[in-house]
């Protein structure tokens, strides 16, 4: 099956800081999104990204399809991103989606 | 956006018996729903696909007699563990796609924290 590989695997950042989350993915895709976990385990969507790129507020995201892999950038990072990030994509074979195995970020205040 | 809830938050239960976890779609209707296993400090494993009058599938390894799921109709799936025993205890998470949302993305349970005494 699909391979999904995400790095770094532990992130320890100053607030302020910027910060770049990698996503490599072994086949073709046809969904793949980016998700936070907050520390009481809820996933907060965001972004649904299967090519391009998208932007919300300090948070962007791009994908590059055809390399398989995808970027989930944070800037000017607050306490309150903390918690971990999950890339999950859905093969274009069948309908299941697969998580990596995220990135621990912690920002230090 | 779509919404999914899931209950309860958390459980307690005694081994040996049973609990049940619902995932409902709030806002719209969901044929298929997934559910996901969470070790502390691991990712979400797929255990099984929830389909709408049929039978749920399930991921090699997980036992379908232990994890009975139903979904019996277009909002709601559940998941039943049975028997529980402390190995159960695990963060239970589970997810549905809005067929209808432009995005086509996955919406999540906020998940349900199962500790077994």
């Amino acid at each position: 099956g699909i391979q999904v590989e995400q790095s770094p695997p532990d992130l320890i950042l100053q607030e302020g800081a910027n910060s770049t989350l990698r996503c490599n993915f072994s086949d073709s895709v046809n969904n793949l999104q980016w998700f936070h976990q907050n520390p009481w385990g809820q996933l907060i969507n965001l972004f649904y990204i299967p090519s391009g790129t998208k932007q919300n507020g300090r948070l962007s995201a791009t994908t590059v399809a055809t390399e398989r892999y995808s970027l989930l950038y944070i800037s000017s990072s607050q306490t309150t991103d903390s918690g971990v990030y999950f890339c999950a994509v859905r093969p274009q074979e069948g309908f299941k989606t697969i998580f990596g195995a995220g990135t621990r970020l912690f920002v230090k205040a | 956006g779509a919404v999914v809830s899931q209950h309860p938050s958390w459980v307690i239960c005694k081994s040996g018996t049973s609990v049940k976890i619902e995932c409902r779609s709030l806002d719209f209707q969901a044929t298929t729903m997934f559910w996901y296993r969470q070790f502390p400090k691991q990712s979400l494993m797929l255990m099984a696909t929830s389909n709408e009058g049929s039978k749920a599938t399930y991921e090699q390894g997980v036992e379908k007699d232990k994890f009975l799921i139903n979904h019996a109709s277009l909002t709601l799936s559940t998941l039943t563990v049975t028997s529980a025993h402390p190995e159960d205890s695990s963060f239970y998470i589970c997810s549905a796609r809005d067929l209808g949302s432009s995005t086509y993305g996955y919406t999540f349970g906020s998940g349900t924290r199962l500790t077994v005494v």
